[in-house]
């Protein structure tokens, strides 16, 4: 079974700051790795993706991977009260279907 | 990037009966995905569609559930009759076009089955 973990949150963090996000899964198999912004009653936005160990940067969101520790994290810098949402980490395989976590709630505090 | 669409955006639906769910996916893609999300749970993998054809489905994906492709754009997921338990928001998703695997969600469908 395909597993992705990440704490449910909440994680506050004040306006500007840098909120860290992480994910950890369970299929070495796994080949692509992305992350997905969700407002609440809404649909999962694609924000990342991120392919190969290492870091890649968009704006203010970094997303890292370690193929090796099977771990996935996102940074966002300069926090807004705007990027209070949730954020979902996920996984697959080429074309196969995507594999959620449960997300982590973030919530900026002005 | 273009959108994915679906409708309706709000189906209610009494136990028992059938639904029909539909999604005009981004153009010119053989690939197609179904989601289901629980209220305050996970996105979770329902079935993928690849050239007309069901190429993997989850367990949730019984016999009550059916995918198709109606005509050329749009698909659609039946829901034969349902249950309290299928209340849920239904994503479909298809990849860009860039060639890539990322997976693009359509706003969804809610359903609310009394």
């Amino acid at each position: 079974q395909k597993e992705v973990e990440q704490n449910s949150g909440p994680l506050s963090v004040p306006e500007g700051a840098i909120a860290s996000l992480n994910c950890t899964y369970s299929d070495r198999g796994s080949q692509s790795f992305f992350w997905y912004r969700q407002y609440s009653g809404k649909s999962p936005e694609l924000i990342m993706s991120i392919y190969s160990n290492g870091d890649k940067e968009d704006g203010r969101f970094t997303a890292q991977l370690n193929k090796a520790s099977q771990y996935v994290s996102l940074l966002i810098r300069d926090s807004q009260p705007s990027d209070s949402a949730t954020y979902l980490c996920a996984v697959n395989g080429g074309y196969q279907k995507v594999t959620f976590g449960i997300g982590t709630k973030l919530q900026v505090i002005p | 990037e273009p959108e994915v669409t679906q409708t309706p955006s709000h189906q209610v639906t009494q136990m028992g009966q059938e639904v029909i769910l539909r999604c005009v996916p981004i153009s010119n893609h053989l690939y197609f995905y179904w989601y289901r999300q629980i209220l305050g749970q996970k996105v979770e993998f329902l079935v993928s569609f690849y050239n007309n054809e069901i190429s993997e489905k989850s367990e949730i994906f019984d016999d009550q559930f059916s995918v198709e492709r109606p005509d050329g754009s749009n698909f659609t997921l039946k829901i034969r009759s349902t249950k309290l338990e299928d209340s849920a928001m239904y994503f479909c998703a298809s990849p860009g076009t860039s060639g890539s695997n990322e997976q693009f969600f359509g706003p969804g469908t809610r359903l609310t089955v009394l």
